[in-house]
Protein backbone atom coordinates (compact mmCIF):
# COMPACT_ATOMS: atom_id res chain seq x y z
CA UNK A 1 0.00 0.00 0.00
CA UNK A 2 0.89 3.75 -0.15
CA UNK A 3 2.48 3.93 -3.27
CA UNK A 4 3.18 6.70 -5.25
CA UNK A 5 3.72 7.22 -9.07
CA UNK A 6 5.69 10.52 -10.87
CA UNK A 7 5.55 10.85 -14.71
CA UNK A 8 7.82 10.87 -16.70
CA UNK A 9 10.87 9.83 -15.01
CA UNK A 10 12.89 11.98 -16.75
CA UNK A 11 12.92 14.82 -19.46
CA UNK A 12 14.77 16.65 -21.66
CA UNK A 13 13.68 19.73 -22.94
CA UNK A 14 14.47 23.26 -24.70
CA UNK A 15 15.22 25.86 -22.81
CA UNK A 16 12.17 28.09 -22.60
CA UNK A 17 9.94 24.94 -22.84
CA UNK A 18 7.36 24.47 -20.40
CA UNK A 19 7.30 20.89 -18.71
CA UNK A 20 4.35 19.09 -16.83
CA UNK A 21 5.22 16.52 -14.51
CA UNK A 22 2.67 14.04 -12.76
CA UNK A 23 2.57 12.84 -9.38
CA UNK A 24 -0.11 9.85 -8.89
CA UNK A 25 -1.41 8.26 -4.95
CA UNK A 26 -2.05 4.63 -6.75
CA UNK A 27 -3.90 3.40 -3.56
CA UNK A 28 -4.99 5.89 -1.19
CA UNK A 29 -6.81 9.14 -1.46
CA UNK A 30 -3.65 12.07 -0.80
CA UNK A 31 -4.87 14.84 0.82
CA UNK A 32 -1.77 17.14 0.86
CA UNK A 33 1.56 16.42 -1.71
CA UNK A 34 4.59 17.66 -1.35
CA UNK A 35 6.99 19.15 -4.26
CA UNK A 36 10.61 18.57 -3.70
CA UNK A 37 13.41 19.65 -5.61
CA UNK A 38 17.06 18.15 -5.71
CA UNK A 39 19.93 18.91 -7.21
CA UNK A 40 23.08 17.12 -7.19
CA UNK A 41 24.60 15.95 -4.25
CA UNK A 42 22.41 17.88 -2.18
CA UNK A 43 19.67 17.51 -0.22
CA UNK A 44 15.75 17.46 -0.97
CA UNK A 45 14.55 21.07 -0.49
CA UNK A 46 10.59 21.35 -0.20
CA UNK A 47 9.27 24.05 -2.85
CA UNK A 48 5.54 23.93 -1.94
CA UNK A 49 2.92 21.68 -0.18
CA UNK A 50 -0.67 21.70 -2.18
CA UNK A 51 -4.11 20.27 -0.27
CA UNK A 52 -6.53 19.19 -3.01
CA UNK A 53 -8.48 21.83 -4.34
CA UNK A 54 -6.76 24.76 -3.32
CA UNK A 55 -3.93 26.84 -3.93
CA UNK A 56 -0.43 25.32 -3.36
CA UNK A 57 1.58 26.59 -0.57
CA UNK A 58 4.92 28.28 -1.65
CA UNK A 59 8.00 28.13 0.50
CA UNK A 60 9.85 31.09 0.25
CA UNK A 61 12.56 31.71 -2.88
CA UNK A 62 9.87 29.27 -5.04
CA UNK A 63 8.32 31.36 -7.41
CA UNK A 64 4.88 30.75 -7.61
CA UNK A 65 4.55 31.82 -11.54
CA UNK A 66 7.48 29.83 -12.32
CA UNK A 67 6.72 26.45 -10.59
CA UNK A 68 2.62 26.17 -11.28
CA UNK A 69 0.92 23.62 -9.32
CA UNK A 70 -2.66 21.73 -9.66
CA UNK A 71 -3.79 19.71 -6.87
CA UNK A 72 -7.11 19.17 -8.68
CA UNK A 73 -8.05 15.62 -7.52
CA UNK A 74 -7.37 13.13 -4.27
CA UNK A 75 -4.78 11.22 -6.99
CA UNK A 76 -3.51 13.44 -8.59
CA UNK A 77 -1.38 16.69 -8.34
CA UNK A 78 1.09 17.88 -11.66
CA UNK A 79 3.87 20.23 -11.25
CA UNK A 80 4.31 22.56 -14.13
CA UNK A 81 7.82 24.10 -14.64
CA UNK A 82 7.51 27.52 -17.27
CA UNK A 83 9.92 28.67 -19.24
CA UNK A 84 12.42 26.55 -18.25
CA UNK A 85 16.36 27.45 -18.33
CA UNK A 86 19.48 25.34 -17.53
CA UNK A 87 19.33 26.19 -13.88
CA UNK A 88 15.84 24.11 -13.74
CA UNK A 89 17.73 21.15 -14.04
CA UNK A 90 17.37 19.07 -11.35
CA UNK A 91 15.78 16.02 -9.82
CA UNK A 92 11.76 16.98 -8.95
CA UNK A 93 10.41 14.24 -6.22
CA UNK A 94 6.73 14.93 -4.96
CA UNK A 95 5.17 12.96 -2.18
CA UNK A 96 1.92 12.34 -0.62
CA UNK A 97 0.30 12.06 2.68
CA UNK A 98 -3.04 9.80 2.36
CA UNK A 99 -6.67 11.31 4.32
CA UNK A 100 -5.85 8.45 6.53
CA UNK A 101 -3.40 6.94 8.79
CA UNK A 102 -0.74 9.36 10.46
CA UNK A 103 -0.69 12.75 10.17
CA UNK A 104 3.21 13.20 9.66
CA UNK A 105 3.90 10.14 7.38
CA UNK A 106 4.70 11.37 3.50
CA UNK A 107 5.52 8.68 0.73
CA UNK A 108 7.75 9.53 -1.65
CA UNK A 109 7.45 9.00 -5.53
CA UNK A 110 10.54 7.83 -7.28
CA UNK A 111 11.36 11.35 -8.79
CA UNK A 112 11.72 13.07 -12.20
CA UNK A 113 14.70 14.18 -13.25
CA UNK A 114 14.42 17.18 -15.60
CA UNK A 115 17.79 18.06 -18.03
CA UNK A 116 17.02 21.46 -19.86
CA UNK A 117 19.26 22.07 -22.81
CA UNK B 1 14.18 29.71 9.77
CA UNK B 2 14.09 26.12 10.80
CA UNK B 3 17.34 24.53 10.04
CA UNK B 4 18.53 20.60 10.18
CA UNK B 5 22.41 20.28 10.38
CA UNK B 6 23.83 16.70 9.56
CA UNK B 7 27.31 15.20 9.98
CA UNK B 8 29.24 13.90 8.69
CA UNK B 9 29.01 14.55 5.58
CA UNK B 10 30.75 11.32 3.96
CA UNK B 11 31.58 8.46 6.05
CA UNK B 12 33.53 4.97 5.51
CA UNK B 13 33.08 2.53 7.50
CA UNK B 14 34.72 -1.03 7.08
CA UNK B 15 31.98 -4.07 6.82
CA UNK B 16 30.79 -4.87 9.73
CA UNK B 17 32.17 -2.26 12.04
CA UNK B 18 29.05 0.04 13.16
CA UNK B 19 28.21 3.58 11.56
CA UNK B 20 26.43 6.94 13.72
CA UNK B 21 25.28 9.56 11.81
CA UNK B 22 24.09 12.75 13.78
CA UNK B 23 21.52 15.13 13.51
CA UNK B 24 20.44 18.57 15.09
CA UNK B 25 17.16 20.88 14.38
CA UNK B 26 16.61 24.47 15.37
CA UNK B 27 13.08 24.37 16.04
CA UNK B 28 12.16 23.51 19.45
CA UNK B 29 8.26 22.31 18.07
CA UNK B 30 9.66 20.00 16.09
CA UNK B 31 8.58 16.61 16.99
CA UNK B 32 8.82 13.63 14.75
CA UNK B 33 12.07 12.63 13.35
CA UNK B 34 12.55 9.85 9.94
CA UNK B 35 15.55 9.05 8.80
CA UNK B 36 15.85 8.12 4.97
CA UNK B 37 17.53 6.04 2.62
CA UNK B 38 18.41 6.92 -1.03
CA UNK B 39 20.25 5.60 -3.47
CA UNK B 40 21.21 7.30 -6.66
CA UNK B 41 18.60 8.24 -8.86
CA UNK B 42 15.74 6.63 -6.53
CA UNK B 43 13.15 7.58 -4.68
CA UNK B 44 13.91 8.19 -0.28
CA UNK B 45 12.93 5.37 1.17
CA UNK B 46 12.00 5.77 5.38
CA UNK B 47 14.21 3.79 7.56
CA UNK B 48 13.02 4.20 11.03
CA UNK B 49 11.68 7.09 12.91
CA UNK B 50 11.04 8.57 16.16
CA UNK B 51 8.70 10.52 18.02
CA UNK B 52 9.45 13.21 20.57
CA UNK B 53 7.76 11.14 22.92
CA UNK B 54 10.57 8.60 22.94
CA UNK B 55 13.92 8.88 23.51
CA UNK B 56 15.31 5.76 22.11
CA UNK B 57 14.07 3.38 18.88
CA UNK B 58 15.57 0.37 17.63
CA UNK B 59 14.57 -2.23 14.51
CA UNK B 60 17.19 -4.85 13.94
CA UNK B 61 20.26 -3.35 13.11
CA UNK B 62 19.05 0.65 13.25
CA UNK B 63 18.77 2.08 16.13
CA UNK B 64 17.75 6.14 16.83
CA UNK B 65 18.29 7.99 19.49
CA UNK B 66 17.24 11.43 20.34
CA UNK B 67 18.20 14.07 22.62
CA UNK B 68 15.03 16.97 23.60
CA UNK B 69 16.68 18.96 25.13
CA UNK B 70 19.75 19.27 23.11
CA UNK B 71 17.97 18.85 20.04
CA UNK B 72 20.26 16.25 18.69
CA UNK B 73 18.84 13.23 16.91
CA UNK B 74 21.49 10.45 16.11
CA UNK B 75 21.11 7.00 13.20
CA UNK B 76 23.15 4.55 14.31
CA UNK B 77 23.42 1.22 12.17
CA UNK B 78 25.48 -2.26 13.67
CA UNK B 79 27.26 -4.58 11.49
CA UNK B 80 26.61 -2.47 8.46
CA UNK B 81 26.64 -4.51 5.18
CA UNK B 82 27.71 -3.22 1.75
CA UNK B 83 24.00 -2.95 0.62
CA UNK B 84 24.04 -0.26 3.59
CA UNK B 85 26.26 2.02 1.16
CA UNK B 86 23.74 5.07 0.45
CA UNK B 87 23.27 8.81 1.15
CA UNK B 88 21.24 9.36 4.56
CA UNK B 89 19.25 12.11 5.05
CA UNK B 90 17.60 12.73 8.61
CA UNK B 91 14.68 15.58 8.55
CA UNK B 92 13.04 17.40 11.50
CA UNK B 93 9.26 17.93 11.00
CA UNK B 94 6.58 19.70 13.30
CA UNK B 95 2.52 20.29 12.59
CA UNK B 96 2.50 23.82 10.70
CA UNK B 97 -1.12 25.73 11.28
CA UNK B 98 -2.37 24.37 7.96
CA UNK B 99 -2.52 21.14 9.39
CA UNK B 100 -0.06 19.05 7.69
CA UNK B 101 3.79 18.41 8.72
CA UNK B 102 6.55 19.88 7.28
CA UNK B 103 9.89 17.91 6.48
CA UNK B 104 12.97 20.49 6.67
CA UNK B 105 15.55 17.84 5.70
CA UNK B 106 19.16 17.61 6.42
CA UNK B 107 22.42 17.71 4.36
CA UNK B 108 22.49 14.27 3.88
CA UNK B 109 25.45 11.47 4.79
CA UNK B 110 27.03 9.48 2.13
CA UNK B 111 27.60 6.31 3.65
CA UNK B 112 30.19 4.04 1.85
CA UNK B 113 30.77 0.59 3.27
CA UNK B 114 34.04 -1.14 2.72
CA UNK B 115 34.07 -4.73 1.83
Amino acid sequence: GAVVSQHPSWVICKSGTSVKIECRSLDFQATTMFWYRQFPKQSLMLMATSNEGSKATYEQGVEKDKFLINHASLTLSTLTVTSAHPEDSSFYICSARGSTGLLYEQYFGPGTRLTVT
Amino acid sequence: GENVEQHPSTLSVQEGDSAVIKCTYSDSASNYFPWYKQELGKRPQLIIDIRSNVGEKKDQRIAVTLNKTAKHFSLHITETQPEDSAVYFCAASKLTTSGTYKYIFGTGTRLKVLA
